[in-house]
């Protein structure tokens, strides 16, 4: 069964700063993983997609690594700011096709960028 | 439309009733997903659709849980009988060409069951 991991669960970081959250998952057969950020009360909003044939993805600030052998991805966030508090998740589709919209997620890293 | 749009936001239901829960995707997408947030960052996957069809339902309680993706109209998720275990924020999610493709979520429908 595959179980993943974010570290650490929770974050706090003066506003500039750049920063790492980790995901790591135990069954690397994996179709793709994805981050998500979730804002209090609110749905999930999708950061970045990596394919398991890709090593990283970017968008704007942010950069997001993948290392399938070793079951770990990092997202990267680059001169945080203060609306970059929330909630991120990352989630892994198997790789069986039958089963592939089946996310598993991770247990969150609650971030906050203070002033 | 352009957003997941759920409804309703919250709903309140004695141990024992029946719930129902509704979700219109995004225009144009042909995959549904409904996810179950029991704790915090719990995320529990139910059951996924391509268009009205079920994809994959390996997550759901077959016992007292159902859902349905009718043409032209909102999706749906019921629960009949509800229990207090049933209490938490059900998301549905959306995505436009493939189950494994990025998925645009909706804010989310909070159940608690009492």
């Amino acid at each position: 069964k595959q179980e993943v991991t974010q570290i650490p669960a929770a974050l706090s970081v003066p506003e500039g700063e750049n920063l790492v959250l980790n995901c790591s998952f135990t069954d690397s057969a994996i179709y793709n993983l994805q981050w998500f950020r979730q804002d209090p009360g609110k749905g999930l909003t999708s950061l970045l997609l990596i394919q398991s044939s890709q090593r990283e993805q970017t968008s704007g600030r942010l950069n997001a690594s993948l290392d399938k052998s070793s079951g770990r991805s990092t997202l990267y966030i680059a001169a945080s700011q203060p609306g970059d508090s929330a909630t991120y998740l990352c989630a892994v589709s198997p790789l069986n096709t039958g089963t592939a919209s089946k996310l598993t997620f991770g247990t969150g890293t609650r971030l906050q960028v203070t002033l | 439309g352009e957003e997941v749009a759920q409804t309703p936001k919250h709903l309140v239901r004695g141990e024992g009733q029946k719930a129902k829960l509704y979700c219109a995707p995004i225009k144009g997408h042909s995959y549904v997903f409904w996810y179950q947030q029991v704790l915090k960052n719990e995320f529990k996957f139910l059951i996924s659709f391509q268009n009205e069809n079920v994809f994959d339902e390996t997550g759901m309680p077959k016992e007292r849980f159902s859902a349905k993706c009718l043409p032209n109209s909102p999706c749906s998720l019921e629960i009949q009988a509800t229990k207090l275990e049933d209490s938490a924020v059900y998301f549905c999610a959306s995505s436009p060409y493939s189950p494994t493709g990025e998925l645009f979520f909706g804010e989310g429908s909070r159940l608690t069951v009492l």
